[in-house]
């Protein structure tokens, strides 16, 4: 869906950088979130967002950072990045009422 | 925090035949309960949902159930096609507040 947009879609970096995905959405939905896609754990939830300015964590938070200044963006930062954040991510957007849309994904790797 | 459990974790089934999939929650208060299918390399996609005020939901070929005394869910697929072959994810979250746990997957494939 053109209403979600997720960049890169494609990402290779080293351990200890810093790396940033970035979200965007055009359909105004108050609820946006990151999760991380790896085998035998399906989705799981870093962080999620109500409102800009309004974040909370998720099931798996630790070592990733999020800002909500505009209620269009949610990106994701990963401070010092980690082999074990090899993943696939996907941010969404919600509509307050639990249904989700989720972007294309980021796939990042971590050499 | 909820826990959502999912089996199996890969079906296989004939073209035509029917696919159940399973899921247990922990938390009581859940009360909405969606269902994605996720085909290789895309995004998952809702494909059903059901909330804790309803038994079963159909919508064509896919029907979901819902036991809140026995806290589980169940999808199920009948007459089912090839293009049905793909990840299947189900979920839990309270109240709507967004914060939604994932099954780890079913892997279906429909043999033509």
């Amino acid at each position: 869906d053109a209403g979600i947009t997720q960049s890169p879609r494609y990402k290779i970096t080293e351990t200890g950088r810093q790396v940033t995905l970035m979200c965007h959405q055009t359909w105004s939905h108050s609820y946006m979130f990151w999760y991380r896609q790896d085998l035998g754990h399906g989705l799981r939830l870093i962080y999620y967002s109500a409102a800009a300015d309004i974040t909370d964590k998720g099931e798996v938070p630790d070592g990733y950072v999020v800002s909500r200044s505009k209620t269009e963006n949610f990106p994701l930062t990963l401070e010092s990045a980690t082999r074990s954040q090899t993943s696939v991510y996907f941010c969404a957007t919600g509509t307050g009422t639990g249904i989700q849309y989720f972007g294309a994904g980021t796939r990042l790797s971590v050499l | 925090g909820e826990n959502v459990e999912q089996h199996p974790s890969t079906l296989s089934v004939q073209e035509g035949d029917s696919a159940v999939i399973k899921c247990t929650y922990s938390d009581s208060a859940s009360n909405y309960f969606p269902w994605y299918k996720q085909e290789l390399g895309k995004r998952p996609q809702l494909i059903i949902d059901i909330r804790s005020n309803v038994g079963e939901k159909k919508d064509q070929r896919i029907a979901v159930t819902l036991n809140k005394t026995a806290k589980h869910f169940s999808l199920h697929i009948t007459e089912t096609q090839p293009e049905d072959s793909a990840v299947y994810f189900c979920a839990a979250s309270i109240n709507n507040n967004n914060d939604m746990r994932f099954g780890a997957g079913t892997r279906l494939t429909v043999k033509p």
